[in-house]
């Protein structure tokens, strides 16, 4: 069974750069049906998609990113650790929010989650 | 403010029938699936709807979605106290920057 769990500092101060790393463990993200993704949700809020990439490079740096973060976010894979991380630049207040590593089939599903991990932006 | 417009909430005792709505246009609903998320507070998503009314392996009949046009809804029956969660859609949009796409959630009382 595919299990996603994500990693990260917890806490960055304002105008930080943050690293989230997702370990996958049950599959490979070597493929091709898939996409390897983020989603975020602010305390007491909805969910926000922050960005997909593509496991097989067959198909190039297929990757896609919620244009209301402003270029801030980079997605990168490592299929040696079969991981794939998250980095978000310049980050504020409104970045504080519960991440989660998500694997979704091509457009169609999210299907599978992390338990999520809190980032908590502040001084 | 959310892509997808969803009520902000519904109650219903339990045994009822409840809808939930998700509007959104001809660039993301109108042209791809549409998904829907069980959330119970604290915990992560999880999946319940996909391929706009199919269930994933293990979630109840009781559970059912449908698509028309450029709305999509979720329908449950024989409402449980387990149910009361918050409940999510969403989609691929294909506007000229592709991506997921969410409603805002609907939180589901089961009185």
């Amino acid at each position: 069974q595919l299990h996603l769990q994500e990693s990260g500092p917890g806490l960055v101060k304002p105008s930080d750069t943050l690293s989230l790393t997702c370990t996958v463990s049950g599959g490979s993200i070597r493929s091709s049906n898939y996409y390897w993704g983020w989603i975020r949700q602010p305390p007491g809020k909805g969910l926000e998609w922050i960005g997909s990439k593509i496991g097989s490079s067959y198909y190039g740096a297929n990757t896609f990113y919620n244009p209301s973060l402003k270029s801030r976010a980079t997605m990168s894979l490592d299929t040696s650790r079969n991981q794939f991380s998250l980095t978000l630049t310049s980050v504020t207040a409104a970045d504080t929010a519960v991440y989660y590593c998500v694997r979704t089939y091509g457009d169609y599903m999210v299907d599978c989650w992390g338990q999520g991990t809190l980032l908590t932006v502040s001084s | 403010q959310s892509v997808l417009t969803q009520p902000p909430s519904v109650s219903a005792a339990p045994g009822q029938t409840i809808t939930i709505s998700c509007s959104g246009s001809t660039s993301n609903i109108g042209v791809s699936y549409v998904s829907w998320y069980q959330q119970v507070p604290g915990t992560a998503p999880k999946l319940l709807i996909y391929d706009n009314s199919k269930r994933p392996s293990g979630i109840p009949a009781r559970f059912s979605g449908s698509k028309s046009g450029t709305s999509a809804t979720l329908g449950i029956t024989g409402l449980q106290t387990g149910d009361e969660a918050n409940y999510y859609c969403a989609t691929w949009d294909t506007s000229m920057s592709p991506g997921w796409v969410f409603g805002g959630g609907t939180k589901l009382t089961v009185l």
